[in-house]
């Protein structure tokens, strides 16, 4: 299997409790905010985004905050199932670039 | 609409062989990227694309080549691989809409160099 997930942190939890996955990210100068989810042996998929003039955004049963005082950002799952185990990965894109700039992810372990 | 697709899936090399790994999207996007992942280090950006024609160099940029001859494909090129390159490769391809930038991913290249 895929060996992305060595070293990373990781977080725990039972299904059907609420999931937070936090990020800090790097650049004030960061004007949208993307969260990927990464199951093994996959690319990443897109899960929410947010820009930088919202402080939340809701999805199904996804939630994303943006705290631009502290830069952070946090990803919250509602009532998780097994399928959502996979690595979460937060992205930011300075103002101006048409790069993202990712974190090192998360690992989400979910157990029935 | 396949979306991102990537060939190879999978490939061997021996030290100092070349190859190139094709991306194609085919959903209209002017944006492409290349991106490589080892384990604890996310996704690094090796070259991208804003264009037909046109590429910049990323994070990781030692070692590639890219081309965007057509607006659908970005082809990757390694000239003489080595074990530092070992990795999965992944490509993305994004459309600017205003200010945001969705990039949508393949589904990897896993290369191993000996």
């Amino acid at each position: 299997g895929e060996s992305v997930g060595l070293h990373l942190p990781t977080l725990s939890v039972q299904e059907g409790d609420n999931s937070i996955i936090n990020c800090a990210y790097s650049n004030s100068a960061s004007d949208y905010f993307i969260w990927y989810k990464q199951e093994s042996g996959k690319g990443p998929q897109f899960i929410i985004d947010i820009r930088s003039n919202m402080d939340k955004r809701q999805g199904q049963r996804v939630t994303v905050l943006l705290n631009k005082t502290v830069k952070h950002l946090s990803l919250q799952i509602a009532a998780t199932q097994p399928g959502d185990s996979a690595v979460y990965f937060c992205a930011e894109r300075r103002q101006g670039y048409s790069t993202l700039t990712f974190g090192k992810g998360t690992m989400l372990l979910v157990s029935p | 609409n396949a979306g991102v697709t990537q060939t190879p899936k999978f490939r061997v090399l021996k030290t100092g062989q070349s190859m190139t790994l094709l991306c194609a999207q085919d959903m209209n996007h002017e944006y492409m990227y290349w991106y490589r992942q080892d384990p604890g280090m996310g996704l690094r950006l090796i070259h991208y694309s804003v264009g037909e024609g046109t590429t910049a160099k990323g994070e990781v940029p030692d070692g590639y080549n890219v081309s965007r001859l057509k607006k659908q494909n970005f082809l990757l090129g390694l000239e003489s691989a080595a074990p530092s390159q070992t990795s999965v490769y992944f490509c993305a391809s994004a459309r600017l809409q205003g200010s945001q930038e969705t990039q949508y991913f393949g589904p990897g290249t896993r290369l191993l160099v000996l």
